[in-house]
């Protein structure tokens, strides 16, 4: 149980173009939703927090109107990369967590986002 | 501010245990958890500490002091797939997750 996935898995696109990634929760609802972000050999970065019909909570020094961040249903939260740079090129992995008392997040298997 | 430490690199003998520290310095203190990470991959999870004292799983054990803000993870029987990079975070008193930059344990045979 508690299966994240995310799509597409890697992605490559060219420079000012946006990309859209999608990260669902599987087999349970989650309320949270989380977008990070892991330059290599770095650790994971919070990006931002996002509630089921809310707007995202985003970190010091995200741009909000940069990564469009929708969750619209319980399973399903989308990050949107718009007017992609060769620096946004990173490992996106998002997190879900249970609705409830649990403080554990269960990751999604993350996409590679590479900008040219 | 908030400050999560862990050695940046550990290397250790195929079938000998190792044990990864992290110190944190944190607003308020909801629980610890480790995370394994390999390369290219999510981070999935190892254990979750929230009191004081030692969690034994299988190969894996999770130690806990909240008053020295100290933890360490111990891996017994290392196998050569345990090389991976092993990351400590701590939920704060906003039940958000600091995360700290990871060990990158290297097993050699």
């Amino acid at each position: 149980g508690a299966v994240v996935s995310q799509h597409p898995s890697w992605v490559i696109c060219k420079s000012g173009t946006s990309v859209k990634i999608e990260c669902r929760s599987l087999d349970f609802q989650a309320t949270t939703m989380f977008w990070y972000r892991q330059f290599p050999k770095q650790s994971l970065m919070l990006m931002a927090t996002s509630n089921e019909g809310s707007k995202a909570t985003y970190e010091q020094g995200v741009e909000k109107d940069k990564f469009l961040i929708n969750h619209a249903s319980l399973t399903l939260s989308t990050l949107t990369v718009t007017s992609a740079h060769p620096e946004d090129s990173s490992f996106y992995i998002c997190s879900a967590k249970l609705a409830g008392e649990s403080a554990e997040q269960f990751f999604g298997p993350g996409t590679r986002l590479t900008v040219l | 501010g908030q400050n999560i430490d862990q050695p940046t690199e550990m290397t250790a003998t195929e079938g000998a245990i190792v044990q990864i520290n992290c110190t944190y310095q944190t607003s308020g203190f909801n629980g610890l958890f480790w995370y394994q990470q390999h390369a290219g991959e999510a981070p999935t999870f190892l254990s979750y500490n929230v009191l004081d004292g030692l969690e034994e799983k299988g190969r894996f054990s999770s130690f806990l002091s909240r008053s020295k803000g100290y933890s360490y993870l111990l891996l017994k029987e290392l196998q050569m797939k345990d090389s991976a990079s092993y990351l400590c975070a701590v939920l704060d008193s906003n039940y958000q997750l600091i995360w700290g930059a990871g060990t990158k344990l290297i097993i050699k045979p």
